[in-house]
């Protein structure tokens, strides 16, 4: 069973560029999660979806990131514009149940290496 | 808020020497305790899981028991292998998943 793909794998721009990153979870997974994780820190959470509905987004800096999850399927984060602060990995998950659920399992992608430069 | 507080590394061990990582949490409520692993270059596994106080998870040689008393989570394997180096994450679920800051291992042979 493939796992959760993301791309691209490591992406560097100049800061005020946009960039975007790309996730497919897990066949099956209506649970999809977009973390950042800073250099020697534990991910933390951005988004959370249920399907296609954003069910918790108060971590997410809105005045300059994005996310969509059409159809309830694959995913897109995006960034626009681009500051230094935001190198870092950000990291896509997916569940199988609601995020709600003390048993859920979260199955991470390699995540995306962000450069601003 | 609930948070996960895990010992600070990197530690270096020995092959076969034997291996403690901290954790301890901060909760209102009975979240489930997780250690995740993260090896060079991929993404973050579930390595073992606890959903309820005396719980032992555990998986590949390694065990964590959920003591509510102590509100810790500490992860322990009896011998360690060059493969187990890697950055090992405590993290506790509510509605959410809260990650601790990583701690990383190396093992030399």
């Amino acid at each position: 069973e493939a796992g959760v793909v993301q791309s691209p794998r490591y992406k560097i721009i100049e800061k005020k560029q946009p960039v975007a990153f790309w996730c497919n979870p897990i066949s099956g997974h209506n649970t999809l999660y977009w973390y950042l994780q800073n250099l020697g820190q534990g991910p933390e959470l951005l988004i959370r979806y249920e399907n296609e509905e954003a069910v918790d987004d108060s971590q997410l800096p809105k005045d300059r990131f994005s996310a969509e999850r059409l159809k309830g399927v694959d995913s897109t984060l995006k960034i626009q514009p681009a500051e230094l602060g935001d190198s870092a990995v950000y990291l896509c998950a997916s569940s199988e149940f609601s995020g709600l659920s003390s048993y859920n399992e979260q199955f991470f992608g390699p995540g995306t290496r962000l450069t601003v430069l | 808020g609930n948070s996960v507080t895990q010992m600070e590394g990197p530690v270096t061990l020995s092959e076969e020497a034997f291996l403690t990582i901290n954790c301890t949490y901060t909760a209102t409520g009975y979240p489930s305790l997780f250690w995740y692993v993260q090896y060079p270059g991929e993404g973050l596994q579930l390595l073992l899981k606890a959903t309820k106080a005396d719980d032992k998870g555990s998986n590949k040689g390694f065990e964590a028991t959920y003591r509510k008393e102590t509100t810790s989570f500490h992860l322990e394997k009896g011998s360690v292998q060059v493969s187990d180096s890697a950055v090992y994450f405590c993290a506790l679920s509510d509605n959410d998943m809260r990650f601790g800051a990583g701690t990383r291992l190396t093992v030399k042979p």
